[in-house]
């Protein structure tokens, strides 16, 4: 079975500019997860989706944003970058909500100049 | 000049011994609790999880401990491999937190051949 698939793997974007990167869950995982990652903050939560709707949201200002499809992909934007937005996005996915048994992808690196 | 980022616990063990690493959470309600491996430039690995109702729990090679009267974790990696080599993450979910699941600092592993 294949894993959590994310792309792009690594993006530059300059800031003011916006992004989406995306997420395609295990196969039969309906929860999809998306955390942020940084050295100085460690890895923080960002949103959870399950069934195309949003069941959780961590401390993130508006510009962050998400949605997830019929099919249990899911996107994640991210407006009016900010050179604080430069970290690795890691999407997890889960047969169920409630985060029994997330597994993660390998990420987005993004690089905000 | 200051460096800024996530200080991390470090353990460095020698090939073929055993490894302890321990995290203490935070929510006496969290219910589920999952070990991640991270290697460098991936996204974490699931390693092993745990729910409140157990105290122990065995994997390959790995067991993990749940102490909740002094809310503390910990995972035990038997005969150590220079594979093993990575950060590793504790995360809680705590019951009222939905689906969210909070991280630990991390701990770098280092093995050494």
């Amino acid at each position: 079975k294949a894993g959590v698939t994310q792309t792009p793997r690594y993006l530059i974007k300059t800031r003011g500019q916006q992004v989406t990167l995306s997420c395609s869950p295990i196969s039969g995982h309906r929860s999809v997860s998306w955390y942020q990652q940084t050295p100085g903050q460690g890895l923080q939560f960002l949103f959870e989706y399950f069934s195309e709707t949003q069941r959780n949201k961590g401390n993130f200002p508006g510009r962050f944003s998400g949605r997830q499809f019929s099919n249990s992909r899911s996107e994640m934007n991210v407006s009016t970058l900010e050179l604080g937005d430069s970290a690795l996005y890691l999407c997890a996915s889960s047969y169920t909500e409630g985060g029994y048994e997330q597994y993660f992808g390998p990420g987005t690196r993004l690089t905000v100049t | 000049g200051e460096s800024v980022g996530l200080h991390l616990p470090t353990l460095s063990v020698q090939e073929g011994d055993n490894s302890i690493i321990n995290c203490a959470y935070s929510n006496s309600a969290s219910d589920y609790f999952i070990w991640y491996k991270q290697e460098s430039g991936k996204g974490p690995q699931f390693i092993i999880d745990i729910r409140s109702n157990m105290d122990k729990r065995q994997g390959q090679r790995v067991t993990v401990l749940l102490n909740k009267t002094v809310k503390h974790l910990s995972l035990q990696i038997a005969a150590t491999q220079p594979g093993d080599s990575a950060v590793y993450f504790c995360a809680e979910n705590g019951e009222t937190s939905g689906s969210r699941l909070t991280f630990g600092e991390g701990t770098q592993l280092t093995v050494n051949p």
